[in-house]
Formats: structure tokens, C-alpha cells, sequence
């Protein structure tokens, strides 16, 4: 069964940094694609970043409004996917859910989520 | 960037009664197209991909159609646990992006 879960979510203050991490079991987690895509309080889902396999080249793509300040990364040694983030803004509050790739665009399997309050 | 919009914003029903829900695409995105239900305090789970192909455990009643930029999601006899919020996801065209989601409640 696939399980994914999230990690190191909290508040941190406008400017801030945070590293969330989603520890992955259930399946071979060099061969899949990873996802983050977050919910802001009452709003919808959003697409965050990607990272590929490193067999597809590893290359990772982010989303406009946290490209530059988002990074992705994975340690298939350990099985886990990361989000680090910096310059944290107040609209970056949101649950963060860590996602498998599906069919090369969709999300196919997803975490409970990590919420990150971004406050003063 | 692909806009998508979903229609109604909130769908009343009553349980069994069939329920019908759109995505319109600001452009085509041929046939990929996903659909997804969220419950309050549980993650997200795929329902449907490549506009009609249903995911893995997903009971028959959940159907999809559409294509271009036209989509539709229907449950034919609503079940107590399929009221919640769903929303349409298309992977045509970088970036990803979703719908705003309509929310399916029990009248």
C-alpha cells in the first residue's frame, strides 16, 4: 500500500524559511515522478512544483508564484521528497500535500498534508 | 496558462438523486483531463483521468466525459460519502493547473 507522509510543517514568520519533507513506502520511489500541491485556507488546489526521476534527468518545474523561492528535491536513498521554501509570504499559508505523479500530469496518490502558517 | 472553470459552484441533492458537474477549459486539453473528490480534513483522491477512465477502487457509479474543452462528471445515485468538494485538473498544458471545484451537499 502506498504511504506517503508529510513532515515539518509550522508557523514561521513572513520572510522566513522551511523544509517540509514527505517520507514515502509502498512502491519504488526512484521510479515515480513527485508532486507538492497545497490548499490556502478555503480556497482550491494548487499545483506547487514536480521533481522527475533521475533515469527522466531528475529536472524540476515549479508553478509562477513560488518559482525562484520553492525548491523540490529527492533522496531515493532515503525514500523521501522535500520542499524547501523561502521568502515565505502570508498567501504561502496552506496545507501541503505531497503527491505521486500519475500518467505523466495527474496525482495519483497524496499524504494527509502538512499545514504551513506563514504569520507575524 | 489554462484556465478552468467548474459550474455549479454548489449542487444540492438529495441522496440517489443523479448529479451532474462541469469544467469548461479556457482552451483545448484534448482528452487530459482529471477529476478529484476532497473531503474536509482528508486528502484529495484521484476519481477519474484522461476525462473518462475511473482510478483504481473507484465505485462505477462516478462517470466521466467530455473532451476539448467541454467535461462532465456524473454520479448516478449519489451515496452519503460521496458528498464533498470536486475538482477538475488538466495536464495538456504546462502548468498544471485546477478548477475551482464544486461542492456536491446534501439537501
Amino acid at each position: 500500500e502506498v504511504q506517503l507522509v508529510e513532515s515539518g510543517g509550522g508557523l514561521v514568520k513572513p520572510g522566513g524559511s522551511l523544509r517540509l519533507s514527505c517520507a514515502a513506502s509502498g512502491f519504488t520511489f526512484s521510479n515515480v515522478w513527485m508532486n507538492w500541491v497545497r490548499q490556502a485556507p478555503g480556497k482550491g488546489l494548487e499545483w506547487v512544483g514536480r521533481i522527475k526521476t533521475k533515469i527522466d534527468g531528475g529536472t524540476t518545474d515549479y508553478a509562477a508564484p513560488v518559482k525562484d523561492r520553492f525548491t523540490v528535491s529527492r533522496d531515493d536513498s532515503k525514500n523521501t521528497f522535500y520542499l524547501q521554501m523561502s521568502s515565505l509570504k502570508t498567501e504561502d499559508t496552506a496545507v501541503y500535500y505531497c503527491t505521486t505523479d500519475f500518467h505523466r500530469g495527474y496525482f495519483g496518490s497524496w499524504g494527509q498534508g502538512s499545514l504551513v502558517t506563514v504569520s507575524s | 496558462e489554462i484556465v478552468l472553470t467548474q459550474s455549479p459552484a454548489t449542487l444540492s441533492l438529495s441522496p440517489g438523486e443523479r448529479a451532474t458537474l462541469s469544467c469548461r477549459a479556457s482552451q483545448s486539453v484534448s482528452s487530459y483531463l482529471a477529476w478529484y473528490q476532497k473531503k474536509p480534513g482528508q486528502a484529495p483522491r484521484l476519481v477519474i483521468y484522461d476525462a473518462s477512465n475511473r482510478a483504481t477502487g473507484i465505485p462505477a457509479r462516478f462517470s466521466g466525459s467530455g473532451s476539448g474543452t467541454d467535461f462532465t462528471l456524473t454520479i448516478s445515485s449519489p451515496e452519503p460519502e460521496d458528498f464533498a468538494v470536486y475538482y477538475c485538473q488538466q495536464r495538456s498544458n504546462w502548468p498544471l493547473t485546477f478548477g475551482g471545484g464544486t461542492k456536491v451537499e446534501i439537501k
